[in-house]
């Protein structure tokens, strides 16, 4: 099953603005908008944003989501040292019925 | 608190079998699709399959077809993997999640080797 398309690795520095892009099509991004989720190294992942723009409890305004097409971007602001892990988006293909994810991005926080 | 615990992994030679299992609790176990993903070692989430709430419908990512079974027990708040003819590209974490992908477990640990 094809994935969604993320650049492997993104570095910012302390206190800037990072953007991470996840790349599908329509019958997935397009379609139900993604899911975004926060993996540091040796935890399971924690989901950030779900279809486009909802935030879970907890999850801080530093961190947004949005949509333009078969795309979807990650916005995070005000990098602090924590933001630094692997970013994966994930969203429900209605033509494979299946979750598929992107390959992950790196954040590295100068 | 929701909870999500996995359990029953190892090490078993190719062509084996393992049955994982994920207790859940903390919250309505039988109104919720559930997942398994799994993440390879220094690799990336791949969506291995779900079940939705009442059993009746499963799908499964197209390496595992024919040789994984997804299934879960409401009454005991449990969801299972069967996983047979294993593979040594099978070796991975494997996660518990609610389908929403909002809830994750800690992971057990899967290892195909002779």
């Amino acid at each position: 099953q094809a994935g969604l398309t993320q650049p492997p690795s993104v570095s910012k520095g302390l206190r800037q603005t990072a953007t991470l892009t996840c790349t599908g099509n329509s019958n997935n991004v397009g379609n139900q908008g993604a899911a975004w989720l926060q993996q540091h190294q040796g935890h399971p992942p924690k989901l950030l944003s779900y279809r486009n723009n909802n935030r879970p409890s907890g999850i801080s305004e530093r961190f947004s989501a949005s949509r333009s097409g078969n795309t979807a971007s990650l916005t995070i602001t005000g990098l602090q040292p924590e933001d630094e892990a692997d970013y994966y988006c994930s969203a429900w293909d209605s033509s494979l019925s299946a979750w598929v994810f992107g390959g992950g991005t790196k954040l590295t926080v100068l | 608190e929701v909870q999500l615990v996995e359990s029953g992994g190892g090490l078993v030679q190719p062509g084996g079998s393992l049955r994982l299992s994920c207790a859940a609790s903390g919250f309505t176990f039988s109104s919720y699709w559930m997942s398994w993903v799994r993440q390879a070692p220094g690799k990336g989430l791949e969506w291995v399959a779900n079940i939705k709430q009442d059993g009746s419908e499963k799908y499964y990512v197209d390496s595992v077809k024919g040789r994984f079974t997804i299934s879960r027990d409401n009454a005991k708040n449990s969801l299972y993997l069967q996983m047979n003819s294993l593979r040594a590209e099978d070796t991975a974490v494997y996660y518990c999640a609610r389908n929403k992908l909002d809830y994750w477990g800690q992971g057990t640990l899967v290892t195909v080797s002779s």
